[in-house]
């Protein structure tokens, strides 16, 4: 999987949008877009994603920038729970196995009340 | 959530002996997973299956065997348990290895 780059941290406040910056230069015609959280002492859970387009679903936004080089994971109404930290991933759908996820160090977001 | 469960979810053990994580899911997903996360190096991947009976190896397999019987069990085995084997293990399972995987909660094992 191609190598993805994150800030090691961001600080946001409760109640305010977030966005979660994500630098994919060498992503492929064929590599999704994923991004996982993991909270204080839990698995990692799935949070979205995306090929070209823009998505939506009730946990957050992904924006895909036209070149595909980078990708921003927006939280609308950040809360306290969204504290973790955040995994960006690429997946290539073209390599026919299924071999896991490769996580990197992802950015430790911290929510301020 | 997904219907996953590890066991055990702690387990204290001593260097050279033989340890057994258990992953359970309710699911019926065909892929599973066990990656092993430590300080500084993020999850990494040790095996994977497709199926049943049906695995491979992933990036930091050395000192790891695993067994899948049935669908909706994945056990790690640790034949000869060393203190660098010492991490917090997490199963994950998916339907589709090109979707959402979901994950387990855990085991934190600690090798003497």
């Amino acid at each position: 999987d191609a190598k993805t780059t994150q800030p090691n941290s961001m600080e946001s406040n409760e109640e305010e949008p977030v966005h979660l910056p994500c630098n994919h230069s060498t992503i492929s015609g064929t590599d999704y877009i994923h991004w996982y959280r993991q909270l204080p002492s839990q698995g990692p859970e799935y949070v979205i994603h995306g090929l070209t387009s823009n998505v939506n679903n009730r946990m957050a936004s992904l924006a895909i920038a036209e070149d595909r080089k980078s990708s921003t994971l927006i939280l609308h109404r950040a809360t306290l729970r969204d504290a973790a930290v955040y995994y960006c991933i690429l997946r290539d759908r073209a390599g026919g196995g299924a071999d896991g996820l490769t996580f990197g160090k992802g950015t430790h977001l911290i929510i301020q009340p | 959530d997904a219907g996953i469960t590890q066991s055990p979810r702690h387990k204290v053990t001593e260097t050279g002996t033989p340890v057994t994580l258990r992953c359970h899911q309710t699911e019926n997903h065909r892929y599973m997973y066990w990656y092993r996360q430590d300080p500084g190096h993020g999850l990494r991947l040790i095996h994977y299956s497709y199926g049943v009976k049906d695995t491979d190896k992933g990036e930091v397999s050395d000192g790891y065997s695993v067994s899948r019987s049935k669908t909706e069990d994945f056990l790690l085995t640790l034949e000869s348990a060393t203190s660098s084997q010492t991490s917090v293990y997490f199963c994950a399972i998916s339907q589709d290895p090109y979707n959402e995987q979901f994950f387990g909660p855990g085991t934190r094992l600690t090798v003497l």
